[in-house]
């Protein structure tokens, strides 16, 4: 079955320590999508890729970082975790002009 | 401007009695409007969409919403509720921007279900 697929579901990781979040996808979907979700919230758009051009919103902190190096999969790199970075993080594919976004499993980030 | 709102942070029902969700949008031209599910610690699921077609829509497991222009409504229902729908659903509009349709949430709705 085409899908969305995220890895690792858990990740634990230290305070400052840097970390790397993948998404990968068999949808062949020429956008891509970064959401974080944090407790009880609805998720919030932190960026997206169309192929290889990049998109960050605007309230999207500099920690946040993404790398899009072919169109099956995007990374999301989180260069000084803070405890506030908790949160899940939900990787989301379209095609663009399309209005329907296929989400990914999501990764649970623990910051300690 | 688009927007969403879920009038219900949470609702509560039995098992085998219906189920309603309330949604209200706002948009600046005929909108997509979707509902999406998420069990705890997974993705969002979609499970209904509207993009004007007809106004009453059937989604996934028994759900479905009715699009109401007069009433600026998108309420999602479904007959007889079941445990395994007890979860958080969101309300969705899309907002055009630059060629890319960004989703608008609403807060979403945490729906319990009892024995």
């Amino acid at each position: 079955d085409a899908m969305v697929i995220q890895n690792p579901r858990y990740q634990v990781t230290q305070f400052g320590k840097p970390v790397t979040l993948s998404c990968s996808q068999t949808l062949n979907h020429n956008v891509m999508y970064w959401y974080q979700q944090k407790s009880s919230q609805a998720p919030k758009l932190l960026f997206h890729y169309y192929d290889k051009d990049f998109n960050n919103e605007a309230d999207t902190p500099d920690n946040f970082q993404s790398r899009r190096p072919n169109t099956s999969f995007c990374f999301l790199d989180i260069r000084s975790p803070g405890l506030g970075d908790a949160a899940m993080y939900l990787c989301a594919t379209s095609n663009r002009g399309a209005d329907t976004q296929y989400f990914g499993p999501g990764t649970r980030l623990t910051v300690l | 401007a688009q927007s969403v709102t879920q009038l219900d942070s949470h609702v509560s029902v039995s098992e085998g009695t219906p189920v309603l969700l309330r949604c209200n949008y706002s948009s600046s031209y005929s909108p997509s409007l979707f509902w999406y599910v998420q069990h705890p610690n997974k993705g969002l699921q979609l499970l209904l969409k509207y993009t004007s077609a007809a106004t009453l829509v059937k989604g996934i497991n028994g759900f479905e919403a009715e699009f109401k222009k007069s009433e600026t409504s998108f309420h999602l229902t479904k007959p007889s509720a079941h445990m395994s729908d007890a979860a958080e659903y969101f309300c969705v509009v899309t907002l055009s921007s630059g060629g890319y349709n960004k989703l608008i949430f609403g807060a979403g709705t945490r729906l319990a279900v009892h024995p």
